[in-house]
C-alpha cells in the first residue's frame, strides 16, 4: 500500500504568515494529491485536487504543487479561520490513503 | 444544495453487528460514487468502501472485505454500510463523502456518525 508522510505534524504562525506543509508518496502516484483541510468537529473539507487545482469555493490563498512522490501545500497570508488541521491525500491506488496531517496552530 | 446526511452510529459490543446510513439531496445520486471514511480517536482519515454509480460495483479497503458491506438505493436517494463482526479498531467518527469530478476526490461530506466497539 502507499504510504503518505506529511511534514511538519505541527506547526505554529501568525496571522499573516505564509506557511508550507509538505507531503511525501511511498511510490509515484502521480498527480493525484488532494488535499483537506478538517476543523474540530467538523467533517473535512476538499480545498485542492490533482495536485495543484483548486476546487471551486477555495480562497485563492491557498495552492498546491508537485508530482511524482513530492508534494506541497501552501497557504498565504494566514486568516484567523485558516488554523486547522490539513491532510494531503493520494488518488492513484486503494486505499487511498490519507497522510497524518499537519496541525497548523496560532503562535 | 448538496447535503449528506449520515445516521446510525451507537455503542456495540466487540462481535457486534451496524448498519449505518447516508442520506443525499441536492444532486443527481445516482451519477455518482459514494465513499466511507472513517477516523478513529486521533487518528488520520482512513478510506473505508465505495460504490459505484453502478450498484454492482463496489470496492473496500482489506480491514473490512468479509465484514462490511456497503450497498445503495438510487431511488432513496441513499447508502448503506452493514457492519459485522466489530472490533475495537473500528471505533471512529464515520463520514460519507460524494466523488466528484472522479470517485475518489471527496468533494462533499456528510457531518459523521459516531461508531464505538467496546465492551
Amino acid at each position: 500500500d502507499i504510504q503518505m508522510t506529511q511534514s511538519p505534524s505541527s506547526l505554529s504562525a501568525s496571522v499573516g504568515d505564509n506557511v508550507t506543509v509538505a507531503c511525501q508518496a511511498s511510490e509515484d502516484v502521480s498527480i493525484y494529491v488532494n488535499w483537506y483541510q478538517q476543523k474540530p468537529g467538523s467533517a473535512p473539507r476538499l480545498l485542492i485536487y490533482d495536485a495543484s487545482t483548486l476546487q471551486t469555493g477555495v480562497s485563492s490563498r491557498f495552492s498546491a504543487s508537485g508530482g511524482g512522490t513530492d508534494f506541497t501545500f501552501t497557504i498565504r497570508g494566514l486568516q484567523p479561520e485558516d488554523f486547522a488541521v490539513y491532510y494531503c491525500q493520494e488518488h492513484n491506488d486503494m486505499p487511498f490513503a490519507f497522510g497524518q496531517g499537519t496541525k497548523l496552530e496560532i503562535k | 444544495q448538496v447535503q449528506l446526511v449520515e445516521s446510525g452510529g451507537a455503542l456495540v459490543k466487540p462481535g457486534g453487528s451496524l448498519r449505518l446510513s447516508c442520506v443525499a439531496s441536492g444532486f443527481i445520486f445516482s451519477d455518482h460514487y459514494i465513499s466511507w471514511i472513517r477516523q478513529g480517536p486521533g487518528q488520520r482519515l482512513e478510506w473505508i468502501s465505495s460504490i459505484g454509480d453502478n450498484p454492482r460495483t463496489v470496492f473496500y479497503t482489506e480491514s473490512v472485505k468479509g465484514r462490511f458491506t456497503m450497498s445503495r438505493d438510487n431511488a432513496k436517494n441513499s447508502v448503506s454500510l452493514q457492519m459485522n463482526n466489530l472490533r475495537p479498531e473500528d471505533t471512529g467518527v464515520y463520514y460519507c463523502a460524494r466523488g466528484e469530478p472522479v470517485p475518489q476526490i471527496w468533494d462533499y461530506w456528510g457531518q459523521g456518525t459516531s461508531v464505538t466497539v467496546s465492551s
